[in-house]
């Protein structure tokens, strides 16, 4: 049973350009979180979505970020006009149901803003 | 909102055990979990504790005090491969995790 994926793992964007982060969560799971990374820092929660629907978004920046994980294919998380600040690691997990604390986290995908 | 405390850095030596603590502000509270990541890699839960009490999964433990807002992961028999950084979370309803900063664990021989 292959784990939570994302791609690219890494990622190097200008500034003003825009950054897509792909995660497919594991087999059978239909509840995808992303999260974001600084460096010595925790994770901190962005959005969680279930198919087709955001359920909670209260992480995530109001403006240059979205999030979508439709019916077919991998959660998308898209960062339009990047700049410096957006650089980090960023994380998505997965989780077969609601309500369950044990997340599968993916390899991350490492965004540098140049 | 949800805060947490835990300690930056712990040291220890191989075989000895180590305690890490993780006090929490939240205003709406499920449980307590834990979570390793080495390197900047892919974190990997290790316990949860929705009940107040002692979890034990193998050579490590979570412990949770409802009441005083405290939860501990103890680490039995450390190992090398034990060096990694430890994160408590918290949940408080859809499944959304609240991650404290993060311990880092140094396991000499």
């Amino acid at each position: 049973n292959a784990g939570v994926m994302q791609n690219p793992r890494h990622l190097v964007r200008r500034r003003g350009q825009e950054a897509r982060l792909r995660c497919s969560p594991m087999k059978g799971h239909s509840h995808v979180y992303w999260y974001r990374q600084l460096p010595e820092e925790g994770l901190k929660f962005m959005v969680y979505l279930q198919k087709e629907n955001i359920i909670d978004e209260s992480g995530m920046p109001k403006e240059r970020f979205s999030a979508e994980f439709p019916k077919e294919g991998p959660s998308i998380l898209r960062i339009q006009q990047v700049v410096r600040g957006d650089s980090a690691a960023y994380f998505c997990a997965s989780s077969p149901e609601p309500g369950t604390n044990e997340q599968y986290f993916g390899p991350g995908t490492r965004l540098t803003v140049t | 909102g949800q805060s947490l405390e835990q300690p930056s850095e712990v040291t220890a030596v191989e075989g000895a055990i180590v305690q890490i603590n993780c006090t929490y502000q939240t205003s709406g509270f499920y449980g307590l979990s834990w979570y390793q990541q080495h390197d900047g890699g892919a974190p990997t839960f290790l316990s949860y504790n929705g009940l107040d009490g002692l979890e034990e999964t193998g050579r490590f433990s979570s412990f949770l005090s409802r009441s005083d807002s405290y939860g501990y992961l103890l680490l039995q028999e450390l190992q090398m491969k034990d060096s990694a950084s430890y994160f408590c979370a918290v949940s408080s309803g859809y499944s959304t995790l609240t991650f404290g900063k993060g311990t880092m664990l140094l396991v000499s021989p």
